[in-house]
């Protein structure tokens, strides 16, 4: 089993829909967790982290944490074609150092 | 500095030479992580340190990949007798501690013909 796994997509929304990520990861010990956006030729870039269970809003962007389940997703919002691009999870497992999924790939459509 | 700086952001070496990358991290940041990125891939892992230590070498590929980390700060990042399969995207993040809100450098793109 992946450390970190997430649905590599491609995932294809209409322009001002919902788009919802998934991940999931295996260390139970895992304390913090994030999303990097990541352009084509571009490194990746952080967009939200989330240490608590529940819900954290910013802007057209939630993440939400599942302990318990091991289970992190962003949703983003009134999706833009400029969203369009390589969604990264990554978490802290228990060593502290920092594994990422293979990414969701995401296109906006206008 | 301002951001986390990598060189060269662009290396050509032939098959069997040894190269060296470079990441100068964010100033304060004592957490340091090399990853690599093949063409459409994920980040492979390869090492983190803490300060100038390597807690987990485990994500190294192979003996001819080596790195270190001086003075807290400056990490290089060598490979040995260099293999086309090395060919990818070296990336280098730096953060504060352990709070893992990480930052990434442009990356060195080798490429080994």
């Amino acid at each position: 089993q992946k450390e970190v796994e997430q649905n590599s997509g491609p995932l294809s929304v209409p322009e001002g829909a919902i788009a919802s990520l998934n991940c999931t990861y295996s260390d139970r010990g895992s304390q913090s967790f994030f999303w990097y956006r990541q352009y084509s030729g571009k490194s990746p870039e952080l967009i939200m982290f989330i240490y608590s269970n529940g819900d954290k809003e910013d802007g057209r962007f939630t993440a939400q944490l599942n302990k318990a389940s091991q289970y992190v997703s962003l949703l983003i919002r009134d999706s833009q074609p400029s969203d369009s691009a390589t969604y990264l999870c990554a978490v802290n497992p228990s060593n502290n150092d920092m594994r990422f999924g293979a990414g969701t790939r995401l296109t906006v459509k206008p | 500095g301002a951001g986390v700086s990598q060189s060269p952001s662009n290396k050509v070496t032939e098959k069997g030479k040894d190269v060296e990358l470079r990441c100068d991290p964010i100033s304060g940041h004592t957490a340091l992580y090399w990853y690599r990125q093949s063409l459409g891939q994920g980040l492979e892992f390869l090492i983190y340190f803490q300060g100038n230590s390597a807690p987990d070498k485990s994500g190294l590929p192979s003996d001819r990949f080596s790195a270190e980390r001086t003075g807290g700060s400056v990490s290089t990042l060598t490979i040995q007798r260099t293999q086309q399969e090395d060919s990818a995207v070296y990336l280098c993040a730096s953060s504060l501690a352990r709070t893992g809100l990480a930052f990434f450098g442009q990356g060195t793109r080798l490429t080994v013909v």
